[in-house]
């Protein structure tokens, strides 16, 4: 079974610094899906990247990028010119392609990020 | 677009009673779930569904039922709710097969006293 771990439960950077989040991950699969999401206050989920392991670019959104290190199972967010609403919880998660059976997700144990001012 | 739309924000049940917590969906997507997020453990699957009539559980599906009867709606009923339920409940759907992201909706706080 896959699993998704998150080794830092808090983080906390300044105010226009950068700062990464770790996430790995243990599967014995070659193609999957991973996600980042932002859980702010308001408790709504928010997608906040994705990234497809065929593909060895990593992927981009404005300020968050992914380092994804596919034979080291890891896939780690970096927050470039941190702003006080990138403050929140954020969870690393894996999708299986098995076919479009389930499109579950394996969450890991999310790490919450303070930004400081 | 509504998206996916959970019901209620907020509830607080007393150990033995039931309730049904609502989940609609207006973007025709296949599949549906449910999550439940406690503190320290992530989001955890309780039962999904890839289409009308067809479900089925997930890593955490005990004290919890679910039916799909239309592609729009995936009720999750508590029948006997125990304080061992009190957590923030999500609903989320995707497209099937498509590497599409799950979309959730706003999420329930159910506290079972």
């Amino acid at each position: 079974a896959q699993t998704v771990t998150q080794s830092q439960p808090e983080m906390s950077v300044q105010e226009a610094e950068t700062v990464t989040l770790s996430c790995t991950y243990d599967t014995s699969e070659s193609d999957y899906y991973l996600f980042w999401y932002k859980q702010p206050p308001s408790r709504q989920m928010i997608l906040v990247i994705r990234q497809e392991a065929y593909k060895q670019q990593n992927a981009t959104e404005n300020r968050f990028s992914v380092n994804f290190q596919k034979a080291a199972k890891s896939f780690s967010l970096k927050i470039s010119d941190s702003q006080l609403g990138d403050a929140a919880m954020y969870f690393c998660a894996y999708r299986s392609t098995d076919g479009g059976a389930t499109n579950k997700l394996i969450f890991g144990t999310g790490t919450l990020l303070a930004v400081q001012p | 677009n509504a998206g996916v739309t959970q019901t209620p924000k907020f509830q607080v049940l007393k150990t033995g009673q039931s309730m049904t917590l609502q989940c609609a969906q207006d973007m025709n997507h296949e599949y549906m779930s449910w999550y439940r997020q406690d503190p320290g453990m992530g989001l955890r699957l309780i039962h999904y569904s890839v289409g009308a009539g067809i479900t089925d559980q997930g890593e955490v599906p005990n004290g919890y039922n679910v039916s799909r009867s239309t592609t729009e709606d995936f009720p999750l009923r508590l029948l006997s709710a125990a304080p061992s339920q009190t957590s923030v409940y999500f609903c989320a759907s995707t497209l099937l097969g498509t590497g599409s992201p799950l979309h959730f909706g706003n999420g329930t706080r159910l506290t079972v006293t």
